[in-house]
């Protein structure tokens, strides 16, 4: 168990519907990564939030957004959904005394 | 900015050694880090570099040299079940210890 929690683990919806993933870092840690795993891909890093504030963002579509909360969770707002945006969601924390970044278990988006 | 390369994709056969390179770049290097993620599955901590040099983890060994912008991870004695991605991610100590990570290297071990 890395002590990062994604839900729901897996999700199915209809195009054009919004889902909201949820993700819950490790015990104080501060920073949150979203990371779109489409299959046979590697993890295409979205966007990261320290401490409540975005601090960088990779190739997330406008369709797309986040936001981290005073509790330090974070969600990923998909919006407008299309079939390409099926995929594996990844979020991972890291914290200024920890050395490696810990990944949630994901959530598998499929839209159909 | 950082960039991280790896090759996409490798084959090798059990029992051999393969060498999985990376090169990266990056404003405030603080540590080079190696996961595995099997198909479906979150990536799993492997190895941590921070200092030029060898680490040795049982099959698994990872080198890094700061100065050359370059890692690679070695796994020895191959077993099938070594087959899956391996993530190179790199830490900015400049930037709250961003981390960063590659697009990844699809090991395939065959028999």
């Amino acid at each position: 168990d890395s002590g990062v929690t994604q839900t729901p683990k897996h999700l199915i919806t209809a195009t054009g519907q919004r889902v909201t993933l949820r993700c819950s870092p490790r015990s104080g840690d501060l920073s949150v990564y979203w990371y779109q795993q489409s299959l046979d891909q590697g993890l295409q890093f979205l966007i990261q939030y320290y401490n409540g504030e975005e601090r960088a963002k990779g190739n997330i579509l406008e369709r797309f957004s986040a936001q981290q909360f005073p509790d330090l969770h974070s969600e990923l707002n998909l919006s407008s959904l299309e079939l390409g945006d099926s995929a594996l969601y990844f979020c991972a924390s890291t914290g200024t005394g920890s050395t490696e970044a810990f990944f949630g278990q994901g959530t598998r988006l499929t839209v159909v | 900015g950082q960039n991280i390369d790896q090759p996409t994709e490798m084959t090798a056969t059990e029992g051999a050694i393969v060498q999985i390179n990376c090169t990266y770049q990056t404003s405030g290097f603080n540590g080079l880090f190696w996961y595995q993620q099997h198909a479906g599955e979150a990536p799993t901590f492997l190895s941590y570099n921070v200092l030029d040099g060898l680490e040795e983890k049982g099959r698994f060994s990872s080198f890094l040299s700061r100065s050359k912008g370059y890692s690679y991870l070695l796994l020895k004695e191959l077993q099938m079940k070594d087959s899956a991605s391996y993530l190179c991610a790199v830490r900015d100590g400049n930037n709250n210890n961003d981390m960063r990570f590659g697009a990844g290297t699809r090991l395939t071990v065959k028999p």
